[in-house]
């Protein structure tokens, strides 16, 4: 079966960086893309980006642009998000979630990291 | 970006009632490229509908959706204990995805 498993909570100084990890498993991991998508206690879900695992290549959504990395290894079949620069907005619920290669809809998720950013 | 609005925000109904939730974009959604999740706390959201109208495998038929272009509703014919969660819709026609701000649908 399809499982999406992230990696533990982190807590993180204002400024410092923060790298979610997502482990892919029961497909095969290179026909379906991987996207970040991450929701702030109590609010709603916010799209941050993509990763094609087959070739590493991405697309970011414009507010993150410059601060958030998305990298792949087919070796493990994990797709990491790297935040950078990190503020206490940042502190949130990342999920990683599953697309096929289009249309862009997320058939499964992982469980979720928490990442909270506090001095 | 396509901004997507929930309504109402919080929906208060018994079990067995009927739940109709609302989902208006700023712009027509493109292939009615648009989804919808549950979710209940502590956990990811999960997919119920794509494609404005189909169900995601393992989906109960109680939960049905329709619309295009600028109006979606996501219907619930009976409401089951499990149901109360807080929805969202999300289109996928344009990056960025956007969603909605979401619609609680609680017990009465």
């Amino acid at each position: 079966q399809v499982q999406l498993v992230q990696s533990g909570a982190e807590v993180k100084k204002p400024g410092a960086s923060v790298k979610v990890s997502c482990k892919a498993s029961g497909y095969t991991f290179t026909n379906f893309y991987m996207h970040w998508v991450r929701q702030a206690p109590g609010q709603g879900l916010e799209w941050m980006g993509i990763i094609n695992p087959s070739g590493g290549s991405t697309s970011y959504a414009q507010k993150f642009q410059g601060r958030v990395t998305m990298t792949g290894d087919t070796s493990t079949s994990t797709v990491y998000m790297q935040l950078n620069s990190l503020r206490s907005e940042d502190t949130a619920i990342y999920f990683c979630a599953r697309t096929i290669i289009t249309p862009y809809y997320f058939d499964y998720w992982g469980q979720g990291t928490l990442v909270t950013v506090s001095s | 970006e396509i901004v997507l609005t929930q309504s109402p925000g919080t929906l208060s109904l018994s079990p067995g009632e009927r739940a109709t939730l609302s989902c208006r974009a700023s712009q027509s959604v493109s292939s009615s490229y648009l989804a919808w999740y549950q979710q209940k706390p502590g956990q990811a959201p999960r997919l119920l509908i794509y494609g404005a109208s189909s169900r995601a495998t393992g989906i109960p038929d109680r939960f049905s959706g329709s619309g295009s272009g600028t109006d979606f509703t996501l219907t619930i014919s009976r409401l089951e204990p499990e149901d109360f969660a807080v929805y969202y819709c999300q289109q996928y026609g344009r990056s960025p995805l956007t969603f909605g701000g979401g619609t609680k649908v609680e017990i009465k």
